[in-house]
């Protein structure tokens, strides 16, 4: 299966900043998504997003499928922004689930 | 609005019993997976369905079963608890090819 890996692991900004978080897939991927886990550890859904790029408030993604990584913007970071965030693509031909990367655990501080 | 859940939130149960997480949703998706979660671990698939009465080993399936008897319905079984089975369990809906995953709220599992 394919690796993916998400950098950086760990990320402490100040309110109000801006931050970009990358995902690099080992081999081509047809289903791309990102995911927000809330304090509780439900993943939420940001962006399906296999290529192009979208955007959703002060969030935005762009996928560059040719070159396998993914890129995931927060503009105006406020604390609530802060959890982990995870990437997770899909290559195979069957329904064999997504691999997630390990995740950026971001903290935004007051 | 799309919804995945799961029975229970939070879940003690004692080593050695009979465990059954259970999972619904209400897309009319014919994928449905069950991940655990760990520290450092991130996230791991034990058993896919993609179809009634189908079914599939992920990652990790040893001590675990599963059962899809209806298309909206997957459960994960515990066939007997171990401690080292405790953890956050994340059922998911969806995804494969070219279909978007959606997850139900999790289930954090103790064993003692």
């Amino acid at each position: 299966g394919i690796q993916v890996e998400q950098s950086p692991p760990d990320l402490i900004l100040q309110e109000g900043a801006n931050s970009t978080l990358r995902c690099n897939f080992s081999d081509s991927v047809n289903n791309l998504q990102w995911f927000h886990q809330n304090p509780w550890g439900q993943l939420i859904n940001l962006f399906y997003i296999p290529s192009g790029t979208k955007q959703n408030g002060r969030l935005s993604a762009t996928t560059v499928a040719t070159e396998r990584y993914s890129l995931l913007y927060i503009s105006s970071s406020q604390t609530t922004d802060s959890g982990v965030y995870f990437c997770a693509g899909y290559s195979g031909g069957g329904a064999d689930g997504l691999t997630f990367g390990k995740g950026t655990h971001l903290i935004i501080q007051p | 609005d799309v919804k995945v859940t799961q029975s229970s939130r939070y879940l003690v149960k004692r080593t050695g019993e009979k465990v059954f997480l259970e999972c619904v949703q209400d897309m009319d998706h014919e994928n449905m997976f069950w991940y655990r979660q760990d520290p450092g671990l991130g996230l791991r698939l034990i058993y896919f369905s993609y179809d009634v009465k189908m079914k599939e080993k992920g990652d990790i399936p040893e001590g675990y079963s599963v059962s899809r008897e209806k298309k909206e319905r997957f459960s994960l079984i515990l066939e007997s608890a171990s401690t080292n089975q405790t953890s956050m369990y994340l059922c998911a809906s969806g995804g494969g090819r070219h279909t978007e995953a959606f997850f139900g709220q999790g289930t954090r599992l103790t064993v003692v």
